[in-house]
């Protein structure tokens, strides 16, 4: 079972690239997620979708727009890459409720120099 | 404003000790869940919460939601190698209508051979 999908698993990126992290799951799941996590700390959530077609801010949306066409593929999008961004980028899913259990990929790690 | 506190922020100790790991908030949560993630890789569920003092036990890990619903413990007894990895609590509540999950700081812990 693929489960969450997550590519590319590395990049570094040059200060003003942009670049779009792929995210795709295969459980018919309508709530997913992109989270941040930085060196020693927790996650803290970017973007979420409650299905295709409807996204919200999390709590650190700036620099990061998402979009979900499809219920199994959410891509997150850096526009003007900033030293900020460099995190590790997790995506993850889950069935409605608060309670569910979410599903997540392995990971983007991404440097911006 | 971290919501979710986590404690110790690192832990190491020798296999066969037991140990404590404390999530601890001011806010009120309709349910805990406890992941744990290994290095380079998404955390995965342990277990889910839900009512105020309730325990769940899974194998050596034991679990306990407080009973005002604001913290919660994991304990581990008789640690062994592959107990080592970054323990994370989330908090779930439903805020304006939205229901959020908020990850706790974490947890780094070392078992020791």
């Amino acid at each position: 079972n693929a489960g969450v999908t997550q590519t590319p698993k590395f990049r570094i990126l040059k200060i003003g690239q942009s670049m779009t992290l792929q995210c795709a799951q295969d459980m018919n799941h309508n709530y997913m997620y992109w989270y941040r996590q930085d060196p020693g700390m927790g996650l803290k959530l970017i973007y979420y979708s409650v299905g295709a077609g409807i996204t919200d801010k999390g709590e650190v949306p700036n620099g990061y727009n998402v979009s979900r066409s499809t219920t199994e593929d959410f891509p997150l999008r850096l526009e003007l890459a900033a030293p900020s961004q460099t995190s590790v980028y997790f995506c993850a899913s889950s069935g409605q409720g608060v309670n569910s259990p979410l599903h997540f990929g392995n990971g983007t790690r991404l440097t911006v120099t | 404003t971290q919501l979710l506190e986590q404690s110790p922020q690192f832990l190491s100790i020798q296999e066969g000790e037991n140990l404590t790991v404390y999530c601890n908030s001011s806010s009120v949560f309709s349910s805990l869940q406890w992941y744990r993630q290994e290095p380079g890789e998404g955390p995965v569920l342990l277990v889910t919460v839900v009512t105020g003092g309730e325990v769940k036990k899974l194998k050596r890990l034991t679990f306990q939601f407080g009973d005002a619903r604001k913290d919660s413990s994991l304990h581990i007894t008789a640690a062994q190698p592959g107990d080592t990895g970054l323990y994370l609590c989330a908090g779930g509540r439903v805020s304006f209508g939205n229901e959020k999950l908020t990850f706790g700081t974490g947890t780094r812990l070392t078992i020791i051979p």
